[in-house]
């Protein structure tokens, strides 16, 4: 079974700062997509980045990258230049890419804080 | 504008009562999903659904039901038999077929016990 883990319960960086929060993961797939969901105080979750496992190419969105380390299940997210607004809840998710049900697994989440 | 609703936001529960939460969406999405969020545990799944009138148990289905009649609709009911269900609860939708699409989360259901 796939599992998804954050060992960062919470964390905390200085506005303007840069913040990496890690996520490792488990499954014997080759095939799936990784994501980073930030779930601010109003709960709504919105979805961060993606990254597609065949592509080595570390994904990027603007002040939000990853640094994706498939052999050692790594996937990590690095939040450059962090703004109040970044403060919240980031939960890091698998789903395998083909074939059967898409059943997406998240992690238990990081709670993260930017000091002013 | 197209999206997940669910309702209601509160829902307050009493010992031995069934109480249902609604999700709809209208992004003619195939695939839903019910996840339980307590804190310090992250987002577990209860149910998944990528057709009509097919669903696959998550990984803490015990205690719970849904139906699937409906593309739009997928309620999810706390039974008596789920003894600790005060949890906020998400539901969620996306495409199938493609690849990478994300999910649509609705704004979610807050369910305590009386």
């Amino acid at each position: 079974a796939q599992t998804v883990t954050q060992s960062q319960p919470e964390m905390s960086v200085q506005e303007a700062e840069t913040v990496t929060l890690s996520c490792t993961y488990d499954t014997s797939e080759s095939d799936y997509y990784l994501f980073w969901y930030k779930q601010p105080p109003s709960r709504q979750m919105i979805l961060v980045i993606r990254q597609e496992a065949y592509k080595q190419q570390n994904a990027t969105e603007n002040r939000f990258s990853v640094n994706f380390q498939k052999a050692a299940k790594s996937f990590s997210l690095k939040i450059s230049d962090s703004q109040l607004g970044d403060a919240a809840m980031y939960f890091c998710a698998y789903r395998r890419n083909r074939g059967g049900y898409q059943k997406v697994t998240f992690g238990t989440g990081t709670k993260l804080q930017v000091i002013p | 504008d197209g999206g997940i609703t669910q309702s209601p936001k509160y829902l307050f529960r009493k010992e031995g009562q069934n109480v249902t939460l609604s999700c709809e969406q209208n992004l003619n999405h195939d695939a839903m999903y019910w996840y339980r969020q307590d804190p310090g545990q992250g987002l577990r799944l209860i149910y998944y659904s990528q057709i009509v009138n097919d669903f696959q148990k998550g990984d803490i289905a015990e205690g719970y039901s849904v139906s699937r009649e409906k593309k739009e609709s997928f309620p999810l009911t706390v039974t008596s038999a789920q003894k600790n269900p005060t949890a906020f609860y998400l539901c969620a939708s996306k495409l199938t077929g493609g690849v990478g699409e994300k999910l649509f989360f609705g704004s979610g259901t807050q369910l305590s016990v009386l």
